[in-house]
């Protein structure tokens, strides 16, 4: 079946420029998480959505950063007056579970790479 | 802080060579410990380890979760060049996933 896929695959923008990366997750899945990766690090969290509900936004590193997820499936994620230290890969994953305390294997999208000039 | 720990940062070995890839993590939270492969794309599941001493095997890829010593081992026999890659492992905290930095593996032929 269809995994979860992310657009665009590379995004290159001036400083100063508003972008928007989006996420189809697999069809079904009730949770859906935002990450950033640094070159040579592992992710890091963002955000995260049960269903249309943002339960937490801790990790979006200023107000910038915006995530919505309105009608529960699709998500889009929003960076404002874009900075060179916002280049990283963006990745999308998604699982099935309801119940956020059993944390099952999450499936990744292939994530967008923003380049900020 | 929740932090999780892998080492080695990297690894070349030879082709045919056995590899042991090691993750510790703090006990916070803890639900389960997951391992990914990550090539040029994004991280592809391998093994979710909730139980400790009972190995998980997938081929040639194996991996088994000590909870007394909070720690986690992959081990990859045989490798092949196929399996050079940056492996992560996370701990399950709730709903989130709290990620290593990942050791760099790679195999030369």
């Amino acid at each position: 079946g269809a995994g979860v896929s992310q657009s665009p695959r590379y995004k290159v923008a001036k400083r100063g420029q508003d972008v928007a990366l989006r996420c189809d997750p697999i069809s079904g899945h009730v949770s859906l998480f935002w990450y950033q990766q640094a070159l040579g690090q592992g992710p890091e969290f963002l955000t995260y959505f049960q269903n249309e509900a943002q339960l937490d936004k801790s990790g979006l590193p200023s107000d910038r950063f915006f995530a919505e997820r309105p009608e529960g499936s699709v998500s889009t994620l929003k960076i404002q007056r874009t900075q060179q230290e916002d280049s990283a890969v963006y990745l999308c994953a998604s699982s099935l579970p309801r119940d956020g305390a059993n944390s099952y294997e999450q499936y990744f999208g292939p994530g967008t790479r923003l380049t900020v000039t | 802080e929740d932090k999780v720990v892998q080492s080695p940062l990297s690894l070349v070995v030879h082709e045919g060579d056995t590899v042991t890839l090691n993750c510790s993590y703090e006990v916070t939270n803890f639900r389960s410990l997951l391992w990914y492969k990550q090539e040029k794309k994004a991280p592809t599941f391998l093994f979710m380890l909730t139980s400790s001493g009972i190995e998980k095997k997938s081929g040639r890829l194996s991996s088994i979760l000590d909870k007394k010593e909070l720690s986690s081992i992959l081990n990859i026999t045989a490798t092949q060049t196929g399996d050079s890659a940056i492996y992560l492992c996370a701990k399950s905290s709730n709903y989130q996933l709290i990620w290593g930095a990942g050791t760099k593996l790679i195999i030369k032929p």
